[in-house]
């Protein structure tokens, strides 16, 4: 069984560009939540994707944007970086039935100079 | 007020020590509930769902009292590769809708040798 896996590990960016992280679900799962853990946080939800379709937002601006592909992996988009975007981002695959649990992958640390 | 409470720590036991953590959370409406496990710069693990009927995995023991909103997490014998930041976590979503967590800020525990 394959599990989830994120790109890249790591990323230094700088305020005000873009950027890209990625997400591969784990085999048999059609749901991918994205979180953001600050340093000395727990992981904050950024949003679910569901059948291509965004299913729930946390309480994040525009600029966070994302993705899911026919195959279920998916794409977090962060515009206009600002230094508080600084931080581990935790993407998660699950089935959406029932109360299943959430298993996440590596993350990818986000550093913004 | 955060919608999932925890004592941060640290706590800091010998080893064979047993240890309690405590978590509450507000929200009457969360449906299922979770210990994860979440080491140094490392993605949080699923470690135990936690159940009304109480449930035990080996050495960890959970307890769910939906009444007063209280989850519990205790583990007996501590080994020295216990030592992590342990996560209370409550899922708000059930079937169709978001199957969202929110997460605990996480208690730091140390065995000491």
């Amino acid at each position: 069984e394959t599990g989830v896996t994120q790109s890249p590990t790591h990323l230094i960016k700088t305020r005000g560009q873009q950027v890209t992280l990625r997400c591969s679900s784990q085999s048999g799962h059609n749901t991918v939540s994205w979180y953001q853990q600050a340093l000395g946080q727990g992981p904050q939800f950024i949003f679910q994707y569901y059948r291509e379709e965004e299913n729930g937002r946390g309480n994040f601006p525009p600029r966070f944007s994302g993705l899911q592909f026919p195959n279920y992996s998916s794409e977090l988009n962060v515009n206009a970086l600002e230094l508080d975007d600084s931080a581990l981002y935790l993407c998660a695959s699950s089935l959406l039935t029932g109360n299943q649990p959430q298993h996440f992958g590596d993350g990818t640390r986000l550093s913004i100079l | 007020r955060k919608e999932v409470e925890q004592d941060p720590g640290p706590f800091n036991v010998p080893e064979g020590a047993t240890v309690a953590f405590n978590c509450t959370y507000s929200n009457s409406a969360s449906q299922s509930f979770f210990w994860y496990r979440q080491d140094c710069r490392k993605e949080p693990k699923l470690l135990m769902s936690v159940y009304s009927s109480g449930n035990e995995d080996g050495r960890f023991t959970a307890q769910l009292n939906r009444a007063s909103q209280y989850i519990s997490l205790l583990i007996r014998d501590s080994k020295l590769s216990d030592s992590a930041t342990y996560l209370c976590v409550v899922n708000r979503g059930y079937g169709g809708a978001t199957n969202k967590l929110i997460f605990g800020t996480g208690t730091l525990l140390a065995v000491q040798p």
